[in-house]
């Protein structure tokens, strides 16, 4: 079975553009999950979407926003983006309880 | 309430020997607590996971405790090697939806 997918894997933009990252979970798993990482603050969780739904949302401003179509698929898209938002994004799939993550797409900001 | 507090940043091991890594949390609406190992470069991966019912699950090397009273869980990695050198992280879960609450991290090292 192959794992979470993430693209792209690598993405360079400068303050103020925005930027939409992608995400395809295992094949059957409903939902889908997006992390940031950063040396400063580590992992925190920004959303949670099922059967199209968003069921869970962290503590983010409303710049950081996403969606799941259909298929599971899912897209995270940061608008007005920040010096502070340069990061590791994580997709994490899961059936049941058990995430399984991507390989993430690191973002910097210049 | 929701943090989860891990401990020791850093941890320095002899190859063969035993890695500790402790978690406490505060929230007791967590009823799922798994660890994941990270690489440089790489996603993390889940480890082994447990719940409140059970205070001790061990999968090859790896062992998780919990103490359920205290609200502290910890990973245990026997006969450790040099390939174990990762960034070890543990987490919490709730029962309304997948949402993980992780810990600090703990850089894990394994000299030969």
């Amino acid at each position: 079975k192959a794992g979470v997918t993430q693209t792209p894997r690598y993405l360079i933009k400068t303050r103020g553009q925005q930027v939409t990252l992608s995400c395809s979970p295992i094949s059957g798993h409903r939902s889908v999950s997006w992390y940031q990482q950063t040396p400063g603050q580590g992992l925190q969780f920004l959303f949670e979407y099922f059967s199209e739904t968003q069921r869970n949302k962290g503590n983010f401003p409303g710049r950081f926003s996403g969606r799941q179509f259909s298929n599971s698929r899912s897209e995270m898209n940061v608008s007005t983006l920040e010096l502070g938002d340069s990061a590791l994004y994580l997709c994490a799939s899961s059936l049941y309880d058990e995430q399984f993550f991507g390989p993430g797409t690191r973002l910097t900001v210049l | 309430q929701q943090q989860v507090k891990q401990s020791p940043q850093s941890l320095i091991v002899q190859k063969g020997g035993i890695s500790i890594i402790n978690c406490a949390y505060e929230n007791t609406a967590f009823d799922y607590f798994p660890w994941y190992q990270q690489f440089p470069g790489k996603g993390p991966a889940l480890l082994i996971a447990i719940r409140p019912d059970v205070s001790e699950k061990k999968e090859g090397r790896f062992t998780i405790s919990f103490n359920k009273s205290a609200k502290q869980f910890s990973l245990h990695i026997m006969d450790s090697q040099p390939g174990d050198s990762a960034t070890y992280f543990c987490a919490a879960q709730g029962t309304s939806g997948s949402r993980l609450t992780f810990g600090e991290g703990t850089q894990l090292t394994v000299n030969p």
